[in-house]
C-alpha cells in the first residue's frame, strides 16, 4: 500500500508568482484534503476535495485553488503569492467522511516547504 | 466555530520523566472526533489516536495514554518513561462528524533530554 506523496518537498518562488503543488492520495482514498502550516503554528485547513469536487474550504482568499483528478490525485494552487504564503503545505487523504458511521482517519504526506522572497 | 488550545508551547523533560500534553477543545457539535498527532522534525504528521465523542474511556498504548473529559472539554495526552524519540511537536485536533476538515491545536513542543 502506497502512502500519500507530495511534489516537490521545497521550492522557492518570489512574490506575485504562482505554484502549483502536487499530491498522490493513499490508494483506495477518494478525499485530500489539503492544509497551510506556517512556522511555529498548527495546520490549518485550506479546502478538501471528494471525488474531484470542492467539498469544503477554510479561510482562504481565492487566489488558493485546487484540483482533483479522477485517480484521486490533488493540485494546489496559489496564485499572486505572498511572503506570508511561505509555509508547510500538507495533503491528507482519506476514505471520505460518509462511509459508514466511523470517521476515517486523514493520513499526511511529508509537505512541500513553500518559500516566498 | 471550533477551537483547539494548547497551552504549553514548549515543554523540556529529562528522559524516564512521566510528562503530560494538555489539550482543550470547544465546539457546538453533539457528535466529534479528537485526535492526536505527532511531527517529528522531517515534517510529517503521524497519527496517535482518535478518540469518538461518545466514548469517554480512556486508553492507555505502550507509553502513552489519553485522558478524555467531556466534562472539562479536555483531552489530554500522557507519555510515561519519556525516551529522546518523542521529542517532537505534538498536536491535538478537533473534527466534525460532517466533514473530513480538521481544526489543529497551536502544536506543544516536547523536548527529552538524555
Amino acid at each position: 500500500e502506497t502512502g500519500v506523496t507530495q511534489s516537490p518537498t521545497h521550492l522557492i518562488k518570489t512574490r506575485g508568482q504562482q505554484v502549483t503543488l502536487r499530491c498522490s492520495s493513499q490508494s483506495g482514498h477518494n478525499t485530500v484534503s489539503w492544509y497551510q502550516q506556517a512556522l511555529g503554528q498548527g495546520p490549518q485547513f485550506i479546502f478538501q476535495y471528494y471525488r474531484e469536487e470542492e467539498n469544503g474550504r477554510g479561510n482562504f482568499p481565492p487566489r488558493f485553488s485546487g484540483l482533483q483528478f479522477p485517480n484521486y490525485s490533488s493540485e494546489l494552487n496559489v496564485n499572486a503569492l505572498e511572503l506570508d504564503d511561505s509555509a508547510l503545505y500538507l495533503c491528507a487523504s482519506s476514505l471520505g467522511a460518509l462511509a459508514g458511521s466511523s470517521y476515517n482517519e486523514q493520513f499526511f504526506g511529508p509537505g512541500t516547504r513553500l518559500t516566498v522572497l | 466555530a471550533q477551537k483547539v488550545t494548547q497551552a504549553q508551547t514548549e515543554i523540556s523533560v529529562v528522559e524516564k520523566e512521566d510528562v503530560t500534553l494538555d489539550c482543550v477543545y470547544e465546539t457546538r457539535d453533539t457528535t466529534y472526533y479528537l485526535f492526536w498527532y505527532k511531527q517529528p522534525p522531517s515534517g510529517e504528521l503521524v497519527f496517535l489516536i482518535r478518540r469518538n465523542s461518545f466514548d469517554e474511556q480512556n486508553e492507555i498504548s505502550g507509553r502513552y495514554s489519553w485522558n478524555f473529559q467531556k466534562s472539562t472539554s479536555s483531552f489530554n495526552f500522557t507519555i510515561t518513561a519519556s525516551q529522546v524519540v518523542d521529542s517532537a511537536v505534538y498536536f491535538c485536533a478537533l473534527g466534525s462528524r460532517e466533514g473530513n476538515m480538521l481544526t489543529f491545536g497551536g502544536g506543544t513542543r516536547l523536548m527529552v533530554k538524555p
